[in-house]
């Protein structure tokens, strides 16, 4: 395992709250990753990080923003959370000096009612 | 729009016989390919990479990557009871730093 972790691993929340998952990893991995697994749909990316204060948007990146402050750290924000975005979070790392892809936290699963 | 395909399932499989899995994509500049196991409730794990045409072997798996068909597959020889899973494949243009992946193939081994 990468040491990634996720917190909360569970979370209840009411439409229209502002909701802020954490990923934290001890690998020292430059990129980071937020995706969204829904039935259907596969993993779909969501924001990823390429260096601290370096963001970009993924494919389903409406409603959401991330910040990443520090190395080991990437939040992922809704900003006012809707049912949609009821889902199962996954963060990611990646370590680019190695030819090895992408490796996944435990996940957070949201529940927006 | 970059996309990778795979048949959804569930596919069905003996235990002992070979389990093959299929995965598409519609992007030529597609440099790596990936193989990612998970069980349900739990977070995707790596068990293949694939980078050049041909066959990769890491014990039971073989990966089988066709750049000009766009097709990567992966085998899964003398299955067991815990390669019951779904299937993700993935695939990452140059750098590797994006990934796309399918919606995954689930798998169930009847003993």
């Amino acid at each position: 395992d990468a040491g990634i972790t996720q917190s909360p691993r569970h979370k209840v929340t009411e439409t229209g709250t502002p909701v802020t998952l954490r990923c934290h990893q001890t690998e020292n991995h430059r990129y980071m990753y937020w995706y969204r697994q829904d039935p259907g749909h596969g993993l779909r990316l969501i924001h990823y990080s390429y260096g601290v204060k370096d963001t970009d948007k993924g494919e389903v990146s409406d409603g959401y923003s991330v910040s990443r402050s520090k190395t080991e750290d990437f939040l992922l924000t809704l900003e006012s959370a809707t049912s949609s975005q009821t889902s199962v979070y996954f963060c990611a790392t990646h370590d680019r000096t190695a030819q090895e892809t992408q490796y996944f936290g435990p996940g957070t699963r949201l529940l927006v009612l | 729009q970059k996309e990778v395909e795979q048949n959804s399932g569930p596919l069905s499989v003996p235990e002992g016989a070979i389990a093959s899995l299929n995965c598409t994509y519609s992007d030529r500049g597609s440099q790596s390919f990936f193989w990612y196991r998970q069980y349900s409730g739990k977070s995707p794990e790596l068990i293949m990479s694939i980078y050049s045409n041909g066959d990769k072997e890491d014990g039971r798996f073989t990966a089988q990557l066709n750049k000009a068909s766009q097709y990567v597959s992966l085998l899964i020889r003398d299955s067991q009871p815990s390669d019951s899973a779904t299937y993700l494949c993935a695939v990452a243009f140059f750098g590797n730093e994006k990934l796309t992946f399918g919606t995954g193939t689930r798998l169930t081994i009847i003993p």
